[in-house]
């Protein structure tokens, strides 16, 4: 059975603070990931794709990804309030063929204190 | 440009009732997906479809019905609304592209679906 874990939190990390958010998957063969972000009551929100190994910055987000411990993590440098939401981790198996299928995890909550 | 959309927001609905969720992509993205989301369960894929009249099952399809006519619409129907099927969904899109695209989803605003 293909899965994706997270720790549900909430993460709880003071203003200014980088929060490090963490997903192992369990299939070797997944080669996308995916990073959403989704405020309460809200959609989904693509933050970061990689997959490659090593690390992949935009903005004050970091993913990485380290396939040989199959894990994805995402880094948000100087936390906001305004970043204080449930970050969904989601891969994507390469012999899901065309139908682009993601494998979600449940979502860590991550809550910045002012 | 509105990207893609759902409507109704809300529905409130009695159980036995059949209820049609529209989702509606204005990307010209050739797949679509239709999720359910509830506490402790995370992303349900209900459905989804790779093209125009070209649908399949994901994880969680009974009781539900899915078409696709045109490539820029994807309505989700419950036949006969039951309690169990109260949730929020959420209609997503995706471009077909080639192996080394990261095949992105991106989500509609959903739907709050309540069963009575």
């Amino acid at each position: 059975q293909k899965e994706v874990e997270q720790n549900s939190g909430p993460l709880s990390v003071p203003e200014g603070a980088i929060a490090s958010l963490n997903c192992t998957y369990s299939d070797r063969g997944s080669q996308s990931f995916f990073w959403y972000r989704q405020y309460s009551g809200k959609s989904p929100e693509l933050i970061m794709s990689i997959y490659s190994n090593g690390d992949k910055e935009d903005g004050r987000f970091t993913a990485q990804l380290n396939k040989a411990s199959q894990y994805v993590s995402l880094l948000i440098r100087d936390s906001q309030p305004s970043d204080s939401a449930t970050y969904l981790c989601a891969a994507r198996h390469p012999n899901a063929g065309n139908n682009r299928k993601l494998i979600w995890g449940l979502g860590t909550s991550l809550a910045v204190n002012p | 440009d509105a990207g893609i959309t759902q409507s109704p927001r809300y529905k409130i609905t009695e159980t036995g009732r059949q209820v049609t969720l529209m989702c509606h992509q204005t990307w010209s993205h050739s797949y679509m997906f239709w999720y359910r989301q509830d506490l402790g369960h995370g992303l349900r894929l209900i459905y989804y479809s790779a093209a125009a009249d070209i649908t399949d099952k994901g994880e969680v399809p009974d009781g539900y019905v899915v078409s696709r006519s045109k490539t820029e619409n994807f309505p989700l129907t419950l036949e006969s609304a039951t309690r169990s099927q109260t949730s929020v969904y959420f209609c997503a899109s995706s471009e077909a592209s080639g192996a080394s695209s990261y095949n992105e989803q991106f989500f509609g605003p959903g739907t709050r679906l309540t069963v009575l």
